[in-house]
């Protein structure tokens, strides 16, 4: 059973980067079919895709975060990690790691529980 | 890039049935047949419910249909449930890689 675990912060100060950890188990990080990445849900929002990673580094953003975003892929930890720059009080929410099926359906297959980021 | 656009909520008796829409443009659910719908519960993860417009998951009863007309997708919650008292996303595939999101339907079973 795929499990994805966020680890993060908790409380950013404004400004400051967000770092957030996503630890993949119970399937191999290095899958071909798969992306991996980052959505969040503001307080009582809606969800906003962040970014994805391919195990081989290769990276994709949402445009209109892609000047503070910075995504990577440790492939020997089966980790990724997600940093957001110069972070403001929108930026406080959820941050939910997932798995992207890449190569036919295209949607976020699996969730992990989420972790409140909040900057203050 | 704009989200996606959902009614803000919608309801519906037990056993009645309930219809989400979801709107977008040519350039995500018009131009491609990667719509997924996601189930989400006060203070739980998101759950995929719908993938490829009108594909489900093992595991998500068939009161859950959905379909695409142009730029506009659709799910419907047959017999409804009050475990389907929950919110709704559809999220749509942009083109290079890139995902959009609707702003979310509240459905309530009254």
């Amino acid at each position: 059973q795929l499990q994805l675990q966020e680890s993060g912060p908790g409380l950013v100060k404004p400004s400051e980067t967000l770092s957030l950890t996503c630890s993949v188990s119970g399937g191999p990080i290095s899958s071909g079919t798969y992306y991996w990445g980052c959505v969040r849900q503001s307080p009582g929002k809606g969800l906003e895709w962040i970014a994805t990673v391919y195990y081989s580094g290769t990276t994709f953003y949402n445009p209109s975060l892609k000047s503070r975003v910075t995504m990577s892929v440790d492939t020997s930890k089966s980790l990724y990690s997600l940093s957001l720059s110069s972070v403001t009080a929108a930026d406080t929410a959820v941050y939910y790691c997932v798995r992207y099926v890449r190569s036919s359906s295209r949607t976020f297959d699996h969730w992990g529980q989420g972790a409140l980021v909040t900057v203050s | 890039q704009s989200a996606l656009t959902q009614p803000p909520s919608a309801s519906g008796s037990p056993g009645q049935s309930v219809t989400i829409s979801c709107s977008g443009t040519s350039s995500d659910v018009g131009g491609y047949d990667y719509v997924s719908w996601y189930q989400q519960h006060p203070g739980k993860a998101p759950k995929l419910i719908i993938y490829e417009v009108t594909k489900r998951p093992s595991g998500v009863p068939d009161r859950f249909s959905a379909s695409k007309s142009g730029n506009t997708a659709s799910l419907t919650v047959s017999g409804l449930q009050a475990d389907d008292e929950a919110d709704y996303y559809c999220g749509s595939y942009a083109g290079t890689n890139t995902v959009l999101f609707g702003g979310g339907t509240k459905v309530t079973v009254l």
